[in-house]
Order: structure tokens, then sequence, then C-alpha cells
């Protein structure tokens, strides 16, 4: 197990279009995040899973985006309609959730860098 | 709401000099405070966390709950410390534990 994986590593899309990622979190690991990057700032957290439940979403998480970890293992995140203020790095990271201090070490994957022109 | 501001979008420094990095919060619950580091061309990591009060390539942080503050310090900078560092926060406990909301970052360069 090399670590937390995204596919694809970069996409380009056209205003409109469907997209999907995936991420394959480190495999004991029963908590999958996703974050969302800007250029110049932080990343903001969009949802997280606890093994299949998504137990929150943040508002950022409009109605076009959805996510899904059917069996508790990887995880998709699908944007609907891409508009250009999609534009982004998405992350993915996972943890260990069985105490609350095992949760805090999230493993980050390398991201997908999405572009809608 | 809860916020991490860092200050500094950038700070350079030269190697061997004491480097700060600011980070300050605001949260009415009670917070877990973390910094993680991306070098260039690697994930985003974990660098260290202030329940664990460890000492992390010669870094710590010390949080100050009167000053809501965490910054990150080392008392000599070294080359290899160049890098983005964010500072994050997590609610300590509760169902919300581990979701991280992050600072804007700073880019630290230390010259040679």
């Amino acid at each position: 197990d090399t670590g937390v994986s995204q596919d694809p590593r970069h996409k380009i899309t056209k205003r409109g279009q469907n997209v999907t990622f995936r991420c394959d979190p480190i495999s004991e690991h029963n908590r999958l995040y996703w974050y969302r990057q800007t250029l110049g700032q932080g990343p903001e957290f969009l949802t997280y899973f606890q093994n299949e439940a998504q137990l929150e979403k943040s508002r950022l998480l409009s109605d076009r985006f959805s996510a899904e970890r059917p069996k508790g293992s990887f995880s998709t995140l699908e944007i609907q309609r891409t508009e250009q203020g999609d534009s982004a790095m998405y992350l993915c990271a996972s943890s260990l959730g069985t105490t609350s201090a095992l949760a805090y070490e999230q493993y980050f994957g390398p991201g997908t860098r999405l572009t809608v022109t | 709401a809860q916020r991490v501001t860092q200050p500094e979008k950038l700070l350079s420094v030269f190697k061997g000099a004491p480097v700060e990095l600011k980070c300050n919060y605001s949260y009415s619950g009670s917070p877990e405070l973390f910094w993680y580091v991306q070098y260039s061309r690697q994930r985003l990591q974990l660098l260290l966390r202030h329940i664990s009060r460890e000492s992390i390539k010669g870094f710590t942080a010390d949080l100050n709950k009167g000053e809501t503050s965490f910054h990150l310090k080392k008392p000599f900078a070294q080359e290899e410390d160049s890098a983005m560092y964010y500072c994050a926060l997590t609610h300590a406990g509760g169902t919300s534990y581990g979701k991280l909301t992050f600072g804007q970052g700073t880019i630290l360069t230390v010259h040679p």
C-alpha cells in the first residue's frame, strides 16, 4: 500500500460536462475526506465518510456535487454540469477513525486538478 | 464559525536564523490544532499536533488559548524547511472531529 491514491491526476473539461474523480484510501482507514483547494487558499472541507456512511457535507457542496463510498473502500466525487468556478484541486484524505486521536492524522492523496474551460 | 488565519503569505529567512510562522484561530468550542506541510512536488502531510507536544524536525508549536494562537517556531532554519505550511484546526470530540479547517498557508523560503 503506497498511500492514498487519486485518479485522474488532471482533468480538463468543458463547462456543462460531468466529471467523476476516484479516491482509494489507505486500506485499513475507515474515514475518508474530500477537500477542495483553489489557488492561494488552503484546502476547504467538502464531505467525509465513516465506512460507507456520509456523515457530513459542507455548504460548499452544491446539488451538483455528489460523493459516494459504496463499500466503505474507494470513494467517488461527481460534479454535474461543471462551471468554471469548479476549477480547483480536489484532495482526498483518509484516516483511522476508531478513536478520536487516531482520526486526527489524515493522510492526503496527490489531488486531482480540475480545469473547466 | 471556525476560522484559521495565517497573516503572512510569504516568509523569507536565512539559513540558521530563527523562524516563526504565525497562526491565529477563532473557535467557540475546544479545538485541536495542527500544522501541515507541503514540500515541493509532494503531498500535504502532518507536521505536528498540539496534543502530542512533540518536536518534529526541530519545529515546535504552543497553543495559547488566551491569544487564540498556535505559532510554529524553529530556532535555526534549514534550507530543507522551505515549503508551504498550513495551520489547521478541528473540533475536539463529537461527530465532527477530524474535519479540518485550514488557514490560507504561508510559503517559507530559507535562503542559503
